[in-house]
C-alpha cells in the first residue's frame, strides 16, 4: 500500500486559512489524491480529489507538488465547523474495488 | 434522498451474543464497504461488495460475515461478539461508473460496546 504521513495534530484561528501537508514519496503514477474529513461522531465525507494538477471546489483547494510526492489540503476560510480529522489517502485497488486505506490523519482544531 | 442509512446507531452486547448491523442505501451505487474504527485510529476495511449476490474479505474479516443479495443492503453480521470487537463501524457506497474518482460515500456508523 502507498502510504501517506501527516502531521498528528494542527490549530488555527477562525477565519483564517489553513494549509494541511501530506507526503505520499511512494505515490505511483497512476495514484489518486484524496483527502477526506470526518467530523466529531460523524462518518468520513470526500473533501477534493486530484491527480497532477491543482485543484478547487466549493469546500477546499488542493495544491500538488511537481513531483507528486506532496500535497497541501487548503481551507481558505477556516470555520468552527471545518474541525475535524482530515485524511489524505492515495488509491488503493483491491479486485476492481477501491479500498480506502485511513492513516491516523491530521486533527485540526479551530479556536474562535 | 437519505444516502447511507445505519442501524441501530448505539449497542452493548455481551461476550458471545450476535447482532446485524444493518446498512441502506438508496444512490443505486454497486459498491459497499464495511470499515471499522477502533478510538484514536483511522478506518480497516471488513468486507466488501461489488454487486448484489458478490462479497469479499477485506484487512480484518475475522469474526463477521455479509450478504449482499440486493442492491440496497448490506448487513455485517457478528455471530459471537468479543471485546476486540469494540469499536465504530461504517457502512460506505460508491458508484462503479466513477470508480477512478474512488469517493465514497458513508453513513453516521453504528457504536458498538461489547462487555
Amino acid at each position: 500500500d502507498a502510504k501517506t504521513t501527516q502531521p498528528n495534530s494542527m490549530e488555527s484561528n477562525e477565519e483564517e486559512p489553513v494549509h494541511l501537508p501530506c507526503n505520499h514519496s511512494t505515490i505511483s503514477g497512476t495514484d489518486y489524491i484524496h483527502w477526506y474529513r470526518q467530523l466529531p461522531s460523524q462518518g468520513p465525507e470526500y473533501v477534493i480529489h486530484g491527480l497532477t494538477s491543482n485543484v478547487n471546489n466549493r469546500m477546499a483547494s488542493l495544491a500538488i507538488a511537481e513531483d507528486r510526492k506532496s500535497s497541501t489540503l487548503i481551507l481558505h476560510r477556516a470555520t468552527l465547523r471545518d474541525a475535524a480529522v482530515y485524511y489524505c489517502i492515495l488509491r488503493d485497488i483491491i479486485q476492481g474495488a477501491q479500498k480506502l486505506v485511513f492513516g491516523q490523519g491530521t486533527r485540526l482544531t479551530i479556536n474562535p | 434522498n437519505a444516502g447511507v442509512t445505519q442501524t441501530p446507531k448505539f449497542r452493548i452486547l455481551k461476550i458471545g451474543q450476535s447482532m446485524t448491523l444493518q446498512c441502506t442505501q438508496d444512490m443505486n451505487h454497486n459498491y459497499m464497504y464495511w470499515y471499522r474504527q477502533d478510538p484514536g485510529m483511522g478506518l480497516k476495511l471488513i468486507y466488501y461488495s461489488v454487486g448484489a449476490g458478490i462479497t469479499d474479505k477485506g484487512e480484518v474479516p475475522n469474526g463477521y460475515n455479509v450478504s449482499r443479495s440486493t442492491t440496497e443492503d448490506f448487513p455485517l453480521r457478528l455471530e459471537l461478539a468479543a471485546p476486540s470487537q469494540t469499536s465504530v463501524y461504517f457502512c460506505a457506497t460508491q458508484d462503479r461508473e466513477q470508480l477512478a474518482k474512488n469517493i465514497q460515500y458513508f453513513g453516521a456508523g453504528t457504536r458498538l460496546s461489547v462487555l
